[in-house]
């Protein structure tokens, strides 16, 4: 149980170019997602919390309107890259919390490269 | 400032032995501490977690032993095995948000 995919799992994209990525809870309804980006070597860090039915919010220095997230079911949230950059290269990780007692379980992660 | 301090960064154990990492934090309002492991390429995965009620929680190999007192909790892997290489990070949950650790990595040497 409390299984979290994402897709795609993988995505090159061209710079100027918007990407979208889909975080889905599998066996649980979510009715919180949380958005982290990670760098190489380097720990989770959080971007956004994603409440279904309402707007996210965005940590201090994520630009909204570059990331934008919707959370549109309690099964699926997503997020799109807008305009990429090479500099947006990253691995992109989903959450989804289970219940209200704190437990997040991890998307796989989807590895973005902007060309 | 650092909600939660993870140590130590990197770890070589030996198979069959006992690997230890620390985490200290900061916030006495958190109220829930998972440990997950992350392979390389892949999401972390939720290894075990703890309550502040309880001082220590055995799931097989792993045991989380807490001190409230301390504001301090570990992860020990006992018999430690090649297939544990991974990276493990540390969290303290509270005001809807997780704070991870920094990682640490451990390396099982057959």
């Amino acid at each position: 149980g409390a299984v979290v995919s994402q897709h795609p799992s993988w995505v090159i994209c061209k710079s100027g170019t918007s990407v979208k990525i889909e975080c889905r809870s599998l066996d649980f309804q979510a009715t919180t997602m949380f958005w982290y980006r990670q760098f190489p070597k380097q720990s989770l860090m959080l971007m956004a919390t994603s409440n279904e039915g309402s707007k996210a919010t965005y940590e201090q220095g994520v630009e909204k309107d570059k990331f934008l997230i919707n959370h549109a079911s309690l099964t699926l949230s997503t997020l799109t890259v807008t305009s990429a950059h090479p500099e947006d290269s990253s691995f992109y990780i989903c959450s989804a919390e289970l219940g209200g007692g704190g437990t997040q379980y991890f998307g796989p992660g989807t590895r973005l490269t902007v060309l | 400032q650092q909600q939660v301090k993870q140590s130590p960064q990197s770890l070589i154990v030996q198979k069959g032995g006992i690997s230890i990492i620390n985490c200290a934090y900061e916030n006495t309002a958190f109220d829930y501490f998972p440990w997950y492991q992350q392979f390389p390429g892949k999401g972390p995965a939720l290894l075990i977690a703890i309550r502040p009620d309880v001082s220590e929680k055995k799931e097989g190999r792993f045991t989380i032993s807490f001190n409230k007192s301390a504001k301090q909790f570990s992860l020990h892997i006992m018999d430690s095995q090649p297939g544990d290489s991974a990276t493990y990070f540390c969290a303290a949950s509270g005001f809807n948000k997780f704070y991870f650790g920094s990682g640490t990595k451990l390396n099982v040497k057959p």
